[in-house]
């Protein structure tokens, strides 16, 4: 399985929203809707934010939601807070192994 | 659920390191279990993931045949025994529960493993 392409950096002002993709290829985002995304903030392990593409685990704040169009998959956050600022990786289950990670995205709030 | 790793330190190249993964909270034989590494201040890259039973396994190509996966169901244990240790194995190691839609929905913490010459 080819790696997930995520953009190195995404930037945004508080209040605002921010959308990360994650471009795949059709044996994996384009065919399964199992996108799941992840938060890892400096020093900690990551933690799961959206799972099933679309899905928010409980407890997970509603201004993280997830879509999926053709081979790309994207993390939406609305209403941005300081405490959004973190790494965002994406992974796709994709039927064969191995499985990889998107190359991670850092998230910016100015 | 709380996972909590043990085993990492520093070892020279070439040498071996098990790495354990205690879990709790969750009936334990019921998920796959998976090992995920990150190097300080890179990506996170899948390593290994064992299936329920233990019965099978699979790697990443940077693992195969160095490392090897294993759990005990009556002891609530994950393992990952890594041998020939290359300098490039020097990161982080999570291990991870896989959830019904194969996401990785609980973490450790991560123990750091430092391989030198």
């Amino acid at each position: 399985q080819s790696a997930l392409t995520q953009p190195a950096s995404v930037s945004g002002s508080p209040g605002q929203s921010i959308t990360i993709s994650c471009i795949g290829t059709s044996s994996d985002i384009g065919s399964f809707n199992l996108v799941s995304w992840y938060q890892q903030h400096p020093g900690k392990a990551p933690k799961l934010i959206i799972y099933e593409t679309t899905k928010r685990p409980s407890g997970v704040s509603i201004r993280f939601s997830g879509s999926k169009s053709g081979n790309t998959a994207s993390l939406t956050i609305s209403g941005l807070q300081a405490e959004d600022e973190a790494d965002y990786y994406c992974w796709s289950y994709a039927g064969s192994i191995p499985w990889v990670f998107g190359g991670g995205t850092k998230l910016t709030v100015l | 659920v709380q996972l909590v790793e043990s085993g990492g330190g520093f070892v020279q190249v070439g040498g071996s390191l098990r790495l354990s993964c205690a879990a709790s909270g969750f009936t334990f034989d019921s998920y796959a279990m998976t090992w995920v590494r990150q190097v300080p201040g890179k990506g996170l890259e899948w390593v290994s993931v064992i299936v329920r039973n233990g019965g099978r396994t699979y790697y990443a190509d940077s693992a195969k045949g160095r490392f090897t996966i294993s759990r005990d169901n009556s002891k609530n244990t994950l393992s990952l025994q890594m041998n020939s240790l290359r300098a490039e194995d020097s990161a982080v190691y999570y291990c991870a529960k896989l959830g019904g839609s194969y996401d990785l929905d609980s973490w450790g913490q991560g123990t750091l493993v430092t391989v030198s010459s």
